[in-house]
């Protein structure tokens, strides 16, 4: 299995700020994934990180909103911009690997946008 | 109709009772099925893969039915321990697309 540590663990930021999100893991891996999960939802996927290629964005979801970077094959940051309330949310950094594809996460960012 | 569908519970049941859990998705194309159990306040974690043949770890069971288009995740002898969010995960062949159900929520009391 794969090991993650996102930074930082949780953060109170007011409206209208930006809050960069940071992933690191402890193989290399092709693709990394950013997802959210609102109190009491499921996971929503937000886009999936290539090294060296623009990010995939979800239906629903835009670069100029969530920035992401990619610089080499154990790193990836979420930058959530303009924040508004609506953004409070849990955001967890995922990637695959093992046998079976199996889905690893990060400790996740809990972010509460006053 | 959603992708994947759980019932949210919750599921409370007493210590050491059998509780079952089932999950249906909509795409036939479905390849490969899990089960994450999400403490409160923290990420998910895999729990167990489902395999068509069924999948048994201890006191866990997962098995598939393709015909009706469901997984399904057995606890027997339930523990205080079980008590969290289970949610089932369903990935699309081809494009691996990841869906996420709501999850079940079980709740195992003394």
């Amino acid at each position: 299995s794969a090991v993650i540590s996102q930074k930082p663990s949780r953060d109170i930021c007011q409206r209208g700020t930006s809050l960069t999100i940071q992933c690191q893991v402890d193989s290399q891996v092709t693709m990394m994934f950013w997802y959210r999960q609102q109190p009491g939802q499921s996971l929503t996927l937000i886009a999936t990180a290539n090294q060296g290629s623009e990010a995939t964005y979800e239906s629903g979801f835009v670069i100029d909103k969530f920035p992401i970077s990619r610089p080499n094959l154990t790193f990836s940051t979420l930058t959530v911009s303009n924040m508004s309330p609506e953004d409070s949310s849990i955001y967890l950094c995922s990637v695959r690997s093992g046998r079976n594809n199996e889905q690893f996460f990060g400790p996740g960012t809990r972010l509460t946008v006053l | 109709r959603k992708e994947v569908e759980q019932d949210p519970g919750p599921f409370n049941v007493p210590e050491g009772a059998t509780v079952a859990f089932n999950c249906t998705y909509s795409n036939s194309a479905s390849q490969s099925f899990f089960w994450y159990r999400q403490d409160c306040r923290k990420e998910p974690k895999l729990l167990m893969s489902v395999y068509s043949s069924g999948n048994e770890d201890g006191r866990f069971t997962a098995q598939l039915n393709r015909a009706s288009q469901y997984i399904s995740l057995l606890i027997r002898d339930s523990k205080l321990s079980d008590s969290a969010t289970y949610l089932c995960v369903v990935i699309v062949g081809g494009y691996q697309k990841v869906t996420f159900g709501t999850g079940t929520k079980l709740q195992v009391i003394p």
